[in-house]
């Protein structure tokens, strides 16, 4: 079955320490984004890549980092510099198409004390 | 800038009877609406999109939405809810213009369906 696969589910890591989250896609799709959930303020924006090796911000990128070296991976660095990343994590892809539908995998929850 | 909101944080509605979630939103031009389903600890679901034509938009599971451009509106409905809709629901839009353009999601309306 062709879907998303965030890695590991929950996560947990002591302050100060950078940890990356992991999303694997095999829809074959060219954008993919990460996005952050807290509790009643919906998904915001943190990268979004349109197609292998480029990047861009979107609306809280400060303290995190991505890469898109392949085009069915695109994992997501919460570096130290981030200064509430405790979350529940989604990533997301689509076929970049400007009507189509994003594809989430099932999330990453971490939780930084 | 573009914006989305979802007035109800909560909707309660007994199993069997009809169900509506409301959503409004602002953008410049035509809008592309989308909604989408979480269930708890799980990633977001596509349930049914509008882009043009018909103002009454067909998805999964029975639900349907309707388009209206004079209030800026996209309620999701239902006629029929039932347990197993209880979750989390998010609206979301984004401009209907041509190259990446920025989706924007509403703060999400839990539904509860009481047996």
């Amino acid at each position: 079955d062709g879907g998303i696969t965030q890695s590991p589910k929950y996560l947990f890591r002591k302050e100060g320490q950078n940890v990356t989250l992991s999303c694997e896609q095999n829809l074959n799709h060219d954008a993919m984004y990460w996005y952050r959930q807290d509790p009643g303020q919906g998904l915001r924006l943190i990268y979004y890549s349109q197609i292998v090796n480029d990047f861009q911000k979107g609306d809280i990128a400060e303290g995190y980092s991505v890469s898109r070296e392949k085009k069915e991976s695109f994992p997501l660095t919460v570096t130290s510099a981030q200064k509430n990343p405790t979350a529940f994590y989604l990533c997301a892809s689509s076929t970049g198409g400007h009507n189509s539908p994003l594809h989430f995998g099932n999330g990453t929850r971490l939780t930084v004390t | 800038a573009q914006s989305v909101a979802q007035p109800e944080d909560q909707v309660n509605v007994a199993e069997g009877n009809p169900l509506t979630v409301k959503c409004t939103y602002s953008v410049s031009g035509n809008p592309y609406l989308f909604w989408y389903v979480q269930y708890p600890n799980r990633g977001l679901q596509f349930l049914l999109k509008y882009i043009t034509g018909d103002n009454l938009v067909k998805g999964s599971y029975g639900f349907e939405a309707e388009f209206n451009k004079s209030q800026t509106s996209f309620h999701l409905k239902k006629p029929s809810a039932l347990v197993s809709d209880s979750a989390l629901y998010f609206c979301a839009v984004r401009p209907g213009r041509y190259g990446y353009q920025k989706v924007t999601f509403g703060t999400g309306t839990k539904l509860q369906v009481i047996p």
